[in-house]
């Protein structure tokens, strides 16, 4: 079964501008992390941002911000002051305390306008 | 460091040919584990090791073969080539311990004709 979903295939965003790109999962462990990876077409993948389940504030790294609700079981990922080099696919990704298994949205195709 | 390296980056297959992708690690992780990423499908696990002589399988196992000899590397076996499995494959590795980044290969890219 579907995990995570991101409902976003594809984004635009003006330069210097913030964007969200949304994430949902779907658990019942109640102890997971979750993920935020970019892949520019240069095909590596890169580790942006985590956001464990039990932490109480939001994750932030640089222009990177996690909007996590728990609750409605939601990992928005915000990029603030978007630059061209943002331009990229974006995936998000969950794993559970109990699965080594970590498990990846279908992705969302950021591309940022000058 | 080098990180996480693979090889070959690119390979052309006929079905039907066997090969094998290899991936090392030098951070000494416990954890290796390959995926596949198909266009709209972002990453699925295939296999994934926890530590030297262990191996499980992922999400998408069928038709290929792992083992895990020694905590560096963890070569991905493909037995007998199909186009279906035409896709770029990503090596990655954590440590067991904590839950946080888990770092990933380049990537191969495998063409089966």
């Amino acid at each position: 079964a579907q995990k995570i979903t991101q409902t976003q295939p594809g984004m635009f965003v003006q330069e210097k501008e913030a964007v969200t790109l949304d994430c949902t999962y779907d658990t019942s462990d109640p102890s997971y992390g979750l993920f935020w990876y970019k892949q520019p077409s240069s095909g590596e993948m890169i580790f942006l941002i985590y956001q464990g389940s039990y932490d109480q504030q939001n994750a932030t790294e640089g222009r990177y911000s996690l909007n996590f609700q728990k609750a409605r079981k939601s990992a928005n990922l915000v990029i603030s002051a978007s630059q061209l080099g943002d331009s990229a696919m974006y995936f998000c990704a969950m794993r559970e305390s109990n699965n080594n298994d970590m498990r990846f949205g279908a992705g969302t195709r950021l591309t940022v306008k000058p | 460091n080098a990180g996480v390296t693979q090889t070959p980056k690119f390979q052309v297959l006929k079905t039907g040919q066997s090969m094998t992708l290899q991936c090392a690690q030098d951070m000494n992780h416990e954890y290796m584990s390959w995926y596949r990423q198909d266009p709209g499908m972002g990453l699925r696990l295939i296999h994934y090791s926890v530590g030297a002589g262990i191996t499980d399988q992922g999400e998408v196992p069928n038709g290929y073969n792992v083992s895990r000899s020694t905590t560096e590397d963890f070569p991905l076996r493909l037995l007998s080539a199909a186009p279906s499995q035409t896709s770029v494959y990503f090596c990655a590795s954590r440590t067991l311990a904590g839950a946080n980044e888990q770092f990933f290969g380049p990537g191969t890219r495998l063409t089966v004709l």
